[in-house]
């Protein structure tokens, strides 16, 4: 399928850890972005990365691509109990403004 | 507030029944979607519209008819529901011109019984 899947399911860190999550995808892509999901609440996007570029940082956020493995990955740096909520990245799967999504990694920041 | 708004937030109604939800967004974007969240979170692209016309169609029953009667409404109309149809729907909008960063709606807690 197009969708992005997102590793590893379910995290769960100490206040002031990083936080790593992963992403893959199966075909060809424009851009592939990142978006958070707090419990309840629609998706916020966090950062946007393009198929051309392979790191990207927004404040505590983190994006690299490797294209040739058909891989991203977020990172949060110091994480904060806000910051848990669910993590989805969405992979336009070469078409520029269709995009699909997974399940989502499930970040648990404990204070 | 500049937003994307869906109404209603819960929607509880019996099998067979016919529901709509309805979606506006003033941030002027041309494009607008709706998405399906699963239970195991699954978001799952449903309908894309651009300028009030139909870009994208997935695989979706034609239970499920989007109407856009301008580009800053996108409802939907389901009819004949189904226990499967119970699901959290998002709406979203973007700009017709990349990035397409996304803004979604708070979503619409469908229950079907």
């Amino acid at each position: 399928s197009q969708q992005g899947e997102e590793d590893p399911q379910a995290l769960s860190i100490q206040e002031g850890e990083n936080a790593t999550m992963n992403c893959s995808y199966k075909t060809s892509i424009n851009n592939l972005q990142w978006y958070r999901q707090n419990s309840g609440r629609g998706l916020v996007h966090l950062i946007l990365i393009r198929s051309n570029e392979r790191e990207k940082h927004s404040g505590r956020l983190r994006v690299t691509l490797d294209t040739s493995k058909k891989s991203s990955s977020l990172l949060i740096t110091a994480s904060r109990a806000a910051d848990t909520a669910s993590y989805f990245c969405a992979t336009d799967a070469g078409t520029g403004n269709q995009f699909y999504f997974g399940t989502g990694t499930s970040l648990t920041v404990i204070p | 507030d500049t937003a994307v708004s869906q109404t209603p937030k819960y929607l509880v109604t019996q099998m067979g029944n016919d529901k709509s939800i309805k979606c506006e967004q003033n941030l002027g974007h041309d494009t607008m979607y709706w998405y399906k969240q699963d239970s195991k979170k699954f978001l799952k692209i449903m309908f894309s519209y651009n300028n009030k016309e139909l870009i994208i169609n997935e695989t979706v029953p034609n239970r499920f008819s989007p109407k856009s009667p301008d580009k800053a409404h996108l409802n939907l109309h389901i009819n004949s529901l189904e226990l499967g149809d119970s699901a959290v729907y998002f709406c979203a909008s973007s700009p017709s011109t990349t990035p397409y960063e996304q803004y979604f709606g708070p979503g619409t807690r469908l229950t079907v019984t």
